[in-house]
């Protein structure tokens, strides 16, 4: 079994959707939650951090923890046709420690 | 200023040739990383360093070498290209050791096809 677990899709939503993006995992240890958008041929850039439990919102994005159904999303409110990208969702057990990914998401908002 | 810089961004070669990567980074970061990207955009952790100290070396065939001269650079040597080696390969870098984790800055990636 991976570590992390994530749908791969593709997610096509039309503009102005609100998208929520998910990944499991198994490691009850992991505490550090991050998601990361990766454009077409481009790197993975960070996009939002979260640590422990609990929600956090950053503009149109909002990104949930939940620790006892070892559960993570990410939400998209407001879509624009510029969020469409690869989503990948990555969490480590410890400050300094590897993170580990998920396959990430593919998300198209059509205009 | 490209933060963390990878060289070659293409790369295509023949089975058996020896090919090497450069990543450098202006961040002032303590640790490097390599990634494999396979095509279904799975990020698979290879090699990190800390302070040119190897600290992760996860199952990787021997013909996969990293280096670092120096905690900006880390370079990823790869003898015998075989045709499972084509990916992308991202080069990363993360600031350590602050009790909290930031998470990555990635390279742009170097697209390695092997024929």
């Amino acid at each position: 079994q991976k570590e992390v677990e994530q749908d791969p899709g593709p997610l096509s939503v039309p503009e102005g959707a609100i998208v929520s993006l998910n990944c499991t995992y198994s490691n009850s240890a992991f505490q550090y939650f991050m998601w990361y958008r990766q454009y077409s041929r481009k790197g993975p850039e960070l996009l939002m951090y979260t640590y422990s439990s609990g929600n956090k919102e950053d503009g149109r994005f909002t990104a949930q923890v939940d620790k006892s159904s070892k559960y993570i999303s990410l939400f998209i409110r407001d879509s624009q046709p510029s969020d469409s990208a690869t989503y990948l969702c990555a969490m480590s057990a410890l400050a300094g420690n590897q993170f580990y990914f998920g396959t990430g998401t593919s998300l198209t908002v059509i205009p | 200023d490209t933060a963390v810089s990878q060289t070659p961004k293409y790369l295509v070669t023949q089975m058996g040739n020896d090919k090497s990567i450069k990543c450098e980074q202006n961040l002032g970061h303590d640790t490097m990383y390599w990634y494999k990207q396979d095509s279904k955009k799975f990020l698979k952790i290879m090699f990190s360093y800390n302070n040119k100290e190897l600290i992760i070396n996860e199952t990787v065939p021997n013909r996969f070498s990293p280096k670092s001269p120096d905690k900006a650079h880390l370079n990823l040597h790869i003898n015998s290209l075989e045709l499972g080696d084509s990916a992308v390969y991202f080069c990363a870098s993360s600031p350590q050791g602050r009790g909290l984790n930031y998470g990555y800055t990635f390279g742009s990636g170097t697209r390695l096809t092997v024929v």
